[in-house]
């Protein structure tokens, strides 16, 4: 078993909808969060990272933790078509020096 | 400012020769990580460097697999005696001192034939 699970997708949907992207994992010491959203051909660039439990939001973007569950979400709200790309999740049990363990990524498909 | 480059973008490679892919991170960057992402999947962390040394190899995949950096900046991973099972994107990232803020490169894409 994968230390973090996302499911592969791919997800479609039209122009404006609400998006929820998900991961779980199974290491409790996780403490950082992050979610890279990383465009065909692109490396992934970071789009929002949070500590420990809560929620975070940043525009069309909220990203949500529930440490207790072992359960990540991304949401995206007004979704338009500049948003079809693969969403990764990436987490890190240490503050420097170490390395981001990531999820297989999410590829969303955004419909006009 | 320049971002994260890395060079080839594109290397096709015949089966047992050797590859040496390059990164230059963000300057002033301290920290460096190479990651090995298979098609259509996530990234699998290969090493990471702090200043100049690599404290952490454990996740080269064999004894094929090299890397070193210089005057804490470019960095080179080095594949010999290539195998198919190489064929990935070789992505590189950077971060100043917080690890949740990676900046990546483009990437490699590596074909071994």
């Amino acid at each position: 078993q994968k230390e973090v699970e996302q499911d592969p997708g791919p997800l479609s949907v039209p122009e404006g909808a609400i998006v929820s992207l998900n991961c779980t994992y199974s290491n409790s010491a996780f403490q950082y969060f992050m979610w890279y959203r990383q465009y065909s051909r692109k490396g992934p660039e970071l789009l929002m990272y949070t500590y420990s439990s809560g929620n975070k939001e940043d525009g069309r973007f909220t990203a949500q933790v529930d440490k207790s569950s072992k359960y990540i979400s991304l949401f995206i709200r007004d979704s338009q078509p500049s948003d079809s790309a693969t969403y990764l999740c990436a987490m890190s049990n240490n503050n420097a020096g170490n390395m981001l363990t990531f999820g297989g990524g999410t590829r969303l498909m955004v419909k006009p | 400012g320049a971002g994260v480059s890395q060079s080839p973008s594109n290397k096709v490679t015949e089966k047992g020769k050797d590859v040496e892919l390059r990164c230059d991170p963000i300057s002033g960057h301290t920290a460096l990580y190479w990651y090995r992402q298979r098609l259509g999947q996530g990234l699998e962390f290969l090493i990471y460097f702090q200043g100049n040394s690599a404290p952490d190899k454990s996740g080269l995949p064999s004894d094929r697999f090299s890397a070193e950096r210089t005057g804490e900046s470019v960095s080179t991973l080095t594949i010999q005696r290539t195998q198919q099972e190489d064929s990935a994107v070789y992505l590189c990232a950077s971060s100043l001192d917080r690890i949740y803020e990676q900046y990546f490169g483009p990437g490699t894409r590596l074909t071994v034939t």
